[in-house]
């Protein structure tokens, strides 16, 4: 049982390039999220996912596309990427939405340059 | 929308001595979760609140849920140099996503 696990957990970029983060976990879970997490702003919602096939707006959606082709697996796109999305990225998921808890994966930290 | 606070943002404490985090909410909540990120790792949960008034303990903590659903608190009697990271509250109420709290870092000095 691996839980939740991301792909790749370091990159770096330069402004103006793309690219897909991998969350995937074996749990069965329904929902998927992606955060961002900056210093001193805690855990941001960028996207979350209720079911496979559908995707849903979080609090900083600005930037980033999301597919959940699979129920076990939520992608994270940069089309074109920012200095201002320099972040570590984490991906969470849980059995429904509420009064359960969430499993975080080990992060992806992101430098964009 | 939703916004969930947490003071303060930093606890600097010598091994031994107390520590307390303390969260608000804008709105009543449904339920209060805890969650632990060490140092270079992820959140982890720690514990949930549901009731009004509920008050749970594990080992050295002890976690608060007030009576209005709007507030809680993690107290950790006699710290160590295990305690050391950053505590994140985060709640919901109906058909939403949770929401965090900026987190609290506790450095402890032995």
């Amino acid at each position: 049982n691996a839980g939740v696990t991301q792909t790749p957990k370091f990159r770096v970029l330069k402004t103006g390039q793309s690219m897909t983060l991998l969350c995937a976990q074996d749990m069965n879970h329904e929902y998927m999220y992606w955060y961002r997490q900056d210093p001193g702003m805690g855990l941001r919602l960028i996207h979350y996912s209720v079911g496979e096939g559908t995707t849903a707006k979080g609090e900083v959606p600005d930037g980033y596309n999301v597919s959940r082709l699979k129920k076990q697996n939520f992608l994270l796109g940069l089309e074109s990427a920012a200095p201002s999305q320099t972040s570590v990225y984490f991906c969470a998921s849980s059995y429904r939405l509420e009064r359960v808890t969430q499993y975080f994966g080990p992060g992806t930290r992101l430098l964009v340059l | 929308g939703q916004q969930v606070m947490q003071i303060p943002q930093y606890q600097h404490v010598q091994e031994g001595e107390d520590f307390t985090t303390y969260c608000n909410s804008s709105t009543t909540l449904s339920n209060i979760q805890w969650y632990k990120q060490r140092p270079g790792g992820h959140p982890v949960f720690l514990i949930q609140l549901v009731k009004s008034g509920e008050v749970k303990k594990q080992k050295r903590l002890t976690f608060q849920f007030g009576e209005a659903k709007k507030n809680s608190s993690l107290h950790i009697t006699a710290t160590q140099t295990t305690d050391v990271g950053t505590y994140f509250c985060a709640g919901n109420s109906g058909n939403t996503p949770l929401v965090f709290g900026k987190g609290t870092r506790l450095s402890v000095i032995a």
